[in-house]
């Protein structure tokens, strides 16, 4: 059974910058597993924001980020904003089949 | 702008089967490069991709649910179907659909469905 983790919970400060991880059970997590990331509020679907490790969408903000680091996948938010609080999960594909993290809860306080 | 909307019933008696319709508007169902897949969350947890076709028919599934699980596509309406069989309470959830793009470069769910609150229950 793959799994994929991500931190539990964080909290930033407005304005500040935080880095979430994803990990990945079998080993180092590189580009080929197209890493996505997405952004989650209280009672609406998920909004994709990062797409194959550092892609944006058109309407991603630009403090959202995408990269790998340290064997992560990493969602970097920069200059946070108190609207950026929310649930974010990763998304790996393992041989195409797309695993979800358990996502990680940012609060901005 | 690609609109997504599940629908079917909110309710559904234990060991019976799950059926829901995405209705895709703004684009075509039949448009290369795109799949198009049903995810789910548990009230209070996190995602979990259940399954996801091709314009034409070809499917590919989640293993831990694929026994149960059959998705198809109607190109006339332009929409695609989840059919989830042997339901229990575990399979109560908010179901999405959204638009899945598997390429060689890329790979992503990018416009998704509202979600439809699905509870299984006698």
């Amino acid at each position: 059974q793959t799994v994929v983790t991500q931190e539990p919970s964080l909290t930033v400060s407005p304005g500040g910058t935080v880095t979430l991880t994803c990990a990945s059970s079998t080993g180092a997590v590189t580009s080929g597993y197209y890493p996505n990331w997405f952004q989650q509020k209280p009672g609406q679907a998920p909004r994709a924001l990062i797409y194959s490790t550092s892609n944006k969408h058109s309407w991603t903000p630009a403090r959202f980020s995408g990269s790998l680091l340290g064997g992560k996948a990493a969602l970097t938010l920069s200059g946070v904003q108190p609207e950026d609080e929310a649930e974010y999960y990763c998304l790996l594909y393992y041989g195409g089949a797309p695993v979800f993290g358990g996502g990680t809860q940012l609060t901005v306080l | 702008q690609l609109q997504l909307q599940e629908s079917g019933p909110g309710l559904v008696k234990p060991s019976e089967t799950l059926s829901l319709t995405c209705t895709v508007s703004g684009g075509s169902i039949s448009s290369s490069s795109y799949y198009w897949g049903w995810i789910r969350q548990p009230p209070g947890k996190g995602l979990e991709w259940i399954g996801s076709i091709y314009y034409s028919g070809s499917t590919y599934y989640n293993p831990s649910l694929k026994s149960r699980v059959t998705i198809s596509v109607d190109t006339s309406k332009n929409q695609f179907s989840l059919k989830l069989s042997s339901v229990t309470a575990a399979d109560t959830a908010v179901y999405y659909c959204a638009r899945h793009i598997i390429a060689a470069a890329f790979r992503h769910l990018d416009y998704w469905g509202q979600g439809t609150l699905v509870t299984v229950s006698s």
